[in-house]
């Protein structure tokens, strides 16, 4: 089954500065990576989504770049603020229409003001 | 407003006790998960559910079970087989399952062992 990986573990930035997020995953088939932020206490929110027919997608200060043939999408967030402070979690699907999401382990991003 | 609701926010259990966790959605979703997260661990999902009286094992259901009768709620219980319940647990819908289908997700229960 799809196997993701998501690094770093935690990422410490100063306020203003860029923050990037990797993950990579094993099944070349999936082709819909979202990206999760989570706030202390709460549940996931969809931030940012890509489908594999597209290369990068931006919303505002968030960016999201996939490369399908090393297996490898990013989350770019710039001029980070204290509020971008949270646990972000990237995930991937495939294609075969009945398999749910799969989830990395989440990034533990501060942002130091 | 159009959502999901868990509760209870917080939840005690005994040992040998089973408890029952609430998730009910109004987003008209056909699909329901429940996931369990731990520090470090992520988000692993126990069950999925892609219609009513429908549902299937995720990668850690042992020691779970969940039922279906309606569309919008999907009732997680952790039972005393459960050895380790202790946990954050996630409940999320979406209009299907599979790609290009964003899960919304709740606040959470928090599961405690007394």
């Amino acid at each position: 089954g799809e196997n993701v990986e998501q690094h770093p573990s935690t990422l410490s930035v100063q306020e203003g500065d860029s923050a990037v997020i990797k993950c990579t995953y094993s099944d070349s088939a999936s082709n819909y990576f979202p990206w999760y932020k989570q706030e202390l206490g709460k549940g996931p929110q969809l931030i940012i989504d890509i489908r594999s027919n597209v290369g990068e997608k931006k919303d505002q200060r968030i960016a999201v770049t996939l490369n399908k043939t090393a297996k490898h999408f990013s989350l770019h967030i710039t001029e980070t603020q204290p509020e971008d402070s949270a646990v972000y979690f990237c995930a991937a699907s495939l294609y075969s229409g009945n398999t749910p999401l799969v989830f990395g382990k989440g990034t533990r991003l501060s942002v130091i003001a | 407003d159009g959502g999901i609701t868990q509760s209870p926010k917080y939840l005690f259990r005994k040992e040998g006790q089973n408890v029952t966790l609430s998730c009910e959605q109004n987003l008209n979703h056909d699909a329901m998960y429940w996931y369990r997260q731990d520090p470090g661990q992520g988000l692993r999902l126990i069950y999925y559910s892609q219609i009513v009286n429908d549902f299937q094992k995720g990668d850690i259901a042992e020691g779970y079970s969940v039922s279906r009768e309606k569309k919008e709620s999907f009732p997680l219980t952790v039972t005393s087989a459960q050895k380790n319940p202790t946990a954050f647990y996630l409940c999320a819908s979406s209009m299907g399952v599979g790609p290009n289908q964003p899960q919304h997700f709740g606040d959470g229960t928090r599961l405690s062992i007394l």
